[in-house]
């Protein structure tokens, strides 16, 4: 299992590019890098997932370096709705179907 | 398209009582997660079952955790006897099933807030 490490917290203003960055040094040739967005009292929803180079999608970017170790989320122009807790996820359970969650990085956006 | 249902959203109760969760998944998804999740930390996986079978309980604590997902659609998870340190919230999430490398993309219902007192 792919260990990964992103700041625990971030603080942001309206308007501004928010980048999440996430450290995952030892992640498996065929692991995909998933991105979860959780807001308070509610379940984790899915942001964007990618491989390799870059994904866009109409919420975020994924942009990853060629040697994969790495991983950062871009959210453009962050509102104060973007408040919330994001998670990094790579690699997966035992039965090879689940990722693992760890602490997220807390997002926090003020106006 | 209906998201994923949990009951109750709320419970309450005193240790060495039992609760029951239930999940109703998104149609036709074959994958079905209960998770755990302690306040200020990360969900963490507890069972993991493809259709009715379980693939995955290596983190459930089966002497006092159960669950059981009857007919490969509704799933029911069981705590008896509760602990304090089992206050949390229990997340279910449902997938469909690919296959591949690819991690199938979660969705995840509301969660049920356990207290116990």
């Amino acid at each position: 299992l792919a260990k990964t490490t992103q700041p625990i917290s971030m603080d942001s203003y309206e308007g501004q590019e928010v980048n999440i960055t996430c450290s995952h040094n030892n992640i498996a040739t065929n692991d995909y890098i998933t991105w979860y967005q959780q807001f308070p009292s509610q379940g984790p929803r899915f942001i964007i997932q990618g491989y390799k180079t870059k994904v866009t999608n109409e919420v975020a970017s994924l942009f990853i370096p060629a040697d994969r170790k790495s991983s950062t989320l871009s959210l453009p122009r962050v509102s104060l709705s973007d408040t919330a807790v994001y998670y990094c996820l790579v690699g997966v359970n035992q039965a090879g179907t689940a990722l693992i969650f760890g602490k997220g990085t807390t997002l926090s956006v003020s106006s | 398209e209906a998201g994923v249902a949990q009951s109750p959203r709320y419970k309450i109760i005193e240790k060495r009582q039992s609760v029951a969760f239930w999940c109703n998944p998104i149609s036709g998804h074959a994958t079905l997660y209960w998770y755990q999740q302690i306040l200020g930390q990360g969900p963490k996986l507890l069972i993991q079952f493809q259709n009715n079978g379980v693939v995955d309980d290596s983190q459930l604590p089966k002497d006092r955790f159960s669950a059981e997902r009857l007919k490969g659609v509704d799933s029911t998870l069981k705590i008896q006897p509760a602990k304090l340190e089992d206050s949390a919230v229990y997340l279910c999430a449902s997938s469909f099933y690919r296959g591949g490398d690819r991690p199938n993309e979660q969705y995840f219902g509301p969660g049920t807030r356990l207290t116990v007192t």
